[in-house]
């Protein structure tokens, strides 16, 4: 199985500041023969279902803010909220899709400082 | 729009079984391939099994392989999970889900749509 782990578990970010959440995966999840990356970010906010917010590594979904972004390939994954808005608090999840089963990161809780 | 809204949870014993649903609309239900997720209390997100258009191809996560069957009725636009042989570890709100458009061969997009989740709790 693909491990996924995410730095920091947690971190509190001032109002219009930068968030930025590390993922990593145990093995590649490029795929070489579309050279896309098989790597999604979830939002979840307290008692909702988690939310796509990004897909292949770096395509915000519709409606997605565009102060959401997300970057990395291979093995190391980064998302980042470029301006911390309170709306923002929520538990964020890296997941991959390139094999079964698939597995997601622990979570990186973002608060505001 | 989209809607996916699961029943079924609720409290059974150790051993016991229980029979999740999800009823879905707003999209061409049999043109989709389906997944449940997981999440413990607390804790965070688990695949748990997904199915292929027809119904013909499952996978299961190791944890519930033998014990869960994943099924669907593309004539009445639901997707099950019977689940036997339930562990306190089986607790967990369990949420149906709806990746991006797959082949029909392999299924693998990121998770678009999800409900809002069933809580089944195995405790005596």
């Amino acid at each position: 199985d693909i491990v996924m782990t995410q730095s920091p578990d947690s971190l509190a970010v001032s109002l219009g500041e930068r968030a930025t959440i590390n993922c990593k995966s145990s093995q590649s999840v490029l795929y070489s023969s579309n050279n896309k990356n098989y790597l999604a970010w979830y939002q979840q906010k307290p008692g909702q279902p988690p939310k796509l917010l990004i897909s292949w590594a770096s395509t915000r979904e519709s409606g997605v803010p565009d102060r959401f972004s997300g970057s990395g390939s291979g093995t190391d994954f980064t998302l980042t909220i470029s301006s911390l808005q309170a709306e923002d608090v929520a538990v964020y999840y890296c997941q991959q899709c390139y094999s079964t089963p698939f597995t997601f990161g622990p979570g990186t809780k973002v608060d505001i400082k | 729009e989209v809607l996916l809204v699961e029943s079924g949870g609720g409290l059974v014993q150790p051993g016991g079984s229980l029979r999740l649903s999800c009823a879905a609309s707003g999209f061409t239900f049999s043109s989709f391939w389906m997944l449940w997720v997981r999440q413990a209390p607390g804790k965070g997100l688990v695949w748990v099994s997904r199915i292929n258009t027809g119904g013909s191809s499952t996978t299961y996560a190791d944890s519930v392989k033998g014990r869960f069957t994943i099924s669907r009725d593309n004539a009445k636009n639901t997707l099950y999970l019977q689940m036997n042989s339930l562990r306190a570890e089986d607790t967990a709100v369990y949420y149906c889900v709806r990746p991006g458009y797959c082949s029909s061969t392999s299924c693998h997009t990121p998770f678009d749509y999800w409900g809002q989740g069933t809580l089944v709790t195995v405790s005596s």
